[in-house]
């Protein structure tokens, strides 16, 4: 158990639904990612999200579309997705110093598949 | 974004020897280097990081060794045991950025 919990572990959907993936860290961190990762490539920043604001976003689709209501909670927001989205969507969080040193706690992810 | 690659893409060693996974990275900028483990069903995993001021850093049965020169990153498994089998994943990137890119992952499998 690292302290970041994902929901839902598990989801299919098709092209047209909308669904959202939630996240939450119990670590006290102030930075929240979310991570995708496809089969046979590396894991792909998305987002990162610094003290709540959006620091980061790596030229992802707006058909995804993240959310950080707080520190502590993240979310990933799902429209008229493609079958190619279907992968490992990941959550980490880790605390932000000065001086670098960025430990990232990832959560167990979401297994998204798009039909 | 960065290429952070690895060498080997599977890499099987018996139980009690010592593992050694590589990683190439590319950009000279980055000054923090992780190393994380991925285990089936589960989320990457913290194992140790180097930051580029350093070239070598140990941890309990594992050390990571950093080459500036060469770009070279590398992980050593002491006394592999079957509980190290897993996906291993390097990841680089500039500290104060909170951006980092990961390779490709080296899957270790331990022989009984």
């Amino acid at each position: 158990e690292t302290g970041v919990t994902q929901t839902p572990r598990h989801l299919v959907m098709g092209m047209t639904n909308k669904k959202s993936l939630k996240c939450e860290q119990h670590l006290g961190h102030n930075a929240m990612y979310w991570y995708k990762q496809s089969a046979k490539k590396p894991l792909e920043l998305m987002f990162v999200y610094s003290l709540e604001e959006r620091v980061e976003n790596n030229s992802v689709p707006s058909r995804f579309s993240p959310e950080c209501p707080n520190s502590s909670h993240l979310f990933l927001h799902l429209h008229t997705l493609q079958p190619e989205d279907s992968a490992l969507y990941l959550c980490a969080s880790s605390q932000v110093m000065k001086r670098g040193g960025n430990e990232q706690y990832f959560g167990p992810g979401t297994r998204l598949t798009v039909t | 974004g960065e290429s952070v690659g690895l060498h080997l893409p599977t890499l099987s060693v018996q139980e009690g020897d010592n593992s050694i996974i590589n990683c190439a990275y590319s950009n000279s900028a980055s000054d923090y280097f992780i190393w994380y483990k991925q285990e089936s069903g589960k989320g990457p995993q913290f194992i140790i990081d180097i930051r580029s001021n350093m070239d070598k850093r140990q941890g309990q049965r594992v050390t990571v060794l950093l080459n500036k020169t060469v770009k070279h990153l590398s992980l050593q498994i002491a006394a592999t045991q079957p509980g190290d089998s897993a996906v291993y994943f390097c990841a680089e990137g500039v500290s104060n950025f909170n951006k980092f890119y990961f390779g490709s992952g080296t899957k270790l499998n331990v022989k009984p």
